[in-house]
């Protein structure tokens, strides 16, 4: 079993609906993040989270927001969905290395459009 | 706030050595870290240079000079699954990484 899933995987919407992207994660680690990616962009920031009590806005938040329901899972909220959040989204865990550092680990992706 | 810089797209012949440049300008730094993504999939981490030099990983490597604020990986004898998007991404210590626009790599025979 993959250790960070997130679902759906695919999903189409129309402008204007409320949608919820899932991520969960086995690894056990307690930070997690949302990443957009749009083509020629790389990946962007939205929210990220150190633990349960911990939320955090990233580089481009507006128009989203989460829920970090327990360690293992960290859901993505659009409110009022439009064209432009249309990308494939990415949930990402991260565990400590050496040094201070935290290697990143990505679930597999939802790829999400708004008609 | 951070500023990173990679060529959009490479192209290479299959068995032949590529180098995939980066430069960043980033408010802190503690190391930095290449990934490599194939079209419609996750990244996945390939190495995080802390020190200045290079470090080898089998058929990939690794540079950086953090002085000149500049990184590079090499990947030797080429194959056709190489091909992807190679992702630079400096860690500054604080909250997530940021990533660079990436490399897109296309291996031909």
């Amino acid at each position: 079993d993959a250790d960070v899933t997130q679902t759906p995987r695919n999903r189409i919407t129309k402008t204007g609906k409320r949608i919820m992207l899932e991520c969960s994660q086995t690894k056990g680690h307690d930070r997690m993040y949302w990443y957009r990616q749009d083509p020629g962009l790389g990946l962007r920031l939205i929210y990220y989270s150190f633990d349960v009590k911990d939320i955090n806005k990233g580089e481009i938040s507006d128009g989203y927001s989460v829920s970090r329901q327990a360690q293992a899972k960290f859901s993505l909220s659009l409110e009022s969905a439009i064209p432009n959040q249309t990308a494939l989204y990415f949930c990402a865990t991260s565990d400590f290395l050496e040094g201070g550092v935290y290697e990143q680990f990505f679930g597999p992706g939802t790829r999400l459009t708004v008609l | 706030g951070q500023n990173i810089d990679q060529p959009t797209e490479m192209t290479a012949t299959e068995g032949a050595i590529v180098q995939i440049n980066c430069t960043y300008q980033t408010s802190g730094f503690n190391g930095l870290f290449w990934y490599q993504q194939h079209a419609g999939e996750a990244p996945t981490f390939l190495s995080y240079n802390v020190l200045d030099g290079l470090e080898e990983k089998g058929r990939f490597s690794s540079f950086l000079s953090r002085s000149k604020g500049y990184s590079y990986l090499l990947l030797k004898e080429l194959q056709m699954k190489d091909s992807a998007s190679y992702l630079c991404a400096p860690y500054t210590g604080r909250r997530a990484l940021t990533f660079g626009s990436g490399t897109r790599l296309q291996v031909q025979p």
